[in-house]
C-alpha cells in the first residue's frame, strides 16, 4: 500500500532564509507527487506536481526516485509563505494519498 | 468561485444523531471524494465516487456512507455520530486525478 511521510510537524523559519519541507513515500510503482497548501481558514490549493517541473511562488520540487522522495524548497521565505503543506501521492487509480501536513511559520 | 460548495460550514451535533454533509460542484467532474483532516494525520479518505451511483470506501470509511444520485451531488452521511468523528471534512473533485484535486472550503463538525 501506499504511503506518504512528511517528518516534520512545524517547521519555523526566520524571513529570508532558505525553508524545505520533506516528504518520502512508499511505492513500488511509477508515482505522481503533489504540493498542496492551506493558508489559515481557506481552502486546500494546489501548488505544484512534480510532472509538470514547475516553479509557484517560487517554490519546488524534484522528484527523486532513488531516495523515493519529493522535498519543496524555497530559496527565501515570505511572511506570506506561513501556512500548512501537505504531500499528495497519486498511485493507481484517481485517488491521492496524503501525508500529514507540515506548519510553517516564517517569522519577521 | 472554485465550482464546489460545502454545507454546512460549521456544525455541532449531538452523540447518536444521523449527520449528512452535502458536497455540490458545478464543474461536472466524474470523481468527487471525502476527506476528514484530523491533526497529525493530515487528510484521510473516507468514501469516493467515479460517477453517478458509483461510490467505493476509503481508509476510514467505518461509520459513515455516501450517495451520488447526481452528477453534482456527492453526500456524506454519519449514521450515528460519535465523538471521534469531531473532525473538519473536505471534499474535492477532479476530471483527472494527474491534475490533482479541487477542494471545498471545508466543513467543521464537532460532536458533543
Amino acid at each position: 500500500a501506499q504511503r506518504v511521510t512528511q517528518p516534520e510537524k512545524l517547521l519555523s523559519v526566520f524571513k529570508g532564509a532558505p525553508v524545505e519541507l520533506k516528504c518520502n513515500y512508499s511505492y513500488s510503482g511509477s508515482p505522481e507527487l503533489f504540493w498542496y497548501v492551506q493558508y489559515s481558514r481557506q481552502r486546500l490549493q494546489l501548488l505544484l506536481r512534480h510532472i509538470s517541473r514547475e516553479s509557484i511562488k517560487g517554490f519546488t520540487a524534484d522528484l527523486n526516485k532513488g531516495e523515493t522522495s519529493f522535498h519543496l524548497k524555497k530559496p527565501f521565505a515570505q511572511e506570506e509563505d506561513s501556512a500548512m503543506y501537505y504531500c499528495a501521492l497519486r498511485a493507481a487509480g484517481n485517488k491521492l494519498t496524503f501525508g500529514g501536513g507540515t506548519r510553517v511559520l516564517v517569522k519577521p | 468561485d472554485a465550482g464546489i460548495t460545502q454545507s454546512p460550514r460549521h456544525k455541532v451535533t449531538e452523540t447518536g444523531t444521523p449527520v449528512t454533509l452535502r458536497c455540490h460542484q458545478t464543474e461536472n467532474h466524474r470523481y468527487m471524494y471525502w476527506y476528514r483532516q484530523d491533526p497529525g494525520h493530515g487528510l484521510r479518505l473516507i468514501h469516493y465516487s467515479y460517477g453517478v451511483k458509483d461510490t467505493d470506501k476509503g481508509e476510514v470509511s467505518d461509520g459513515y456512507s455516501v450517495s451520488r444520485s447526481k452528477t453534482e451531488d456527492f453526500l456524506l452521511t454519519l449514521e450515528s455520530a460519535t465523538s471521534s468523528q469531531t473532525s473538519v471534512y473536505f471534499c474535492a473533485i477532479t476530471m483527472e486525478a494527474a491534475y490533482g484535486y479541487t477542494f471545498g472550503s471545508g466543513t467543521r463538525l464537532t460532536v458533543v
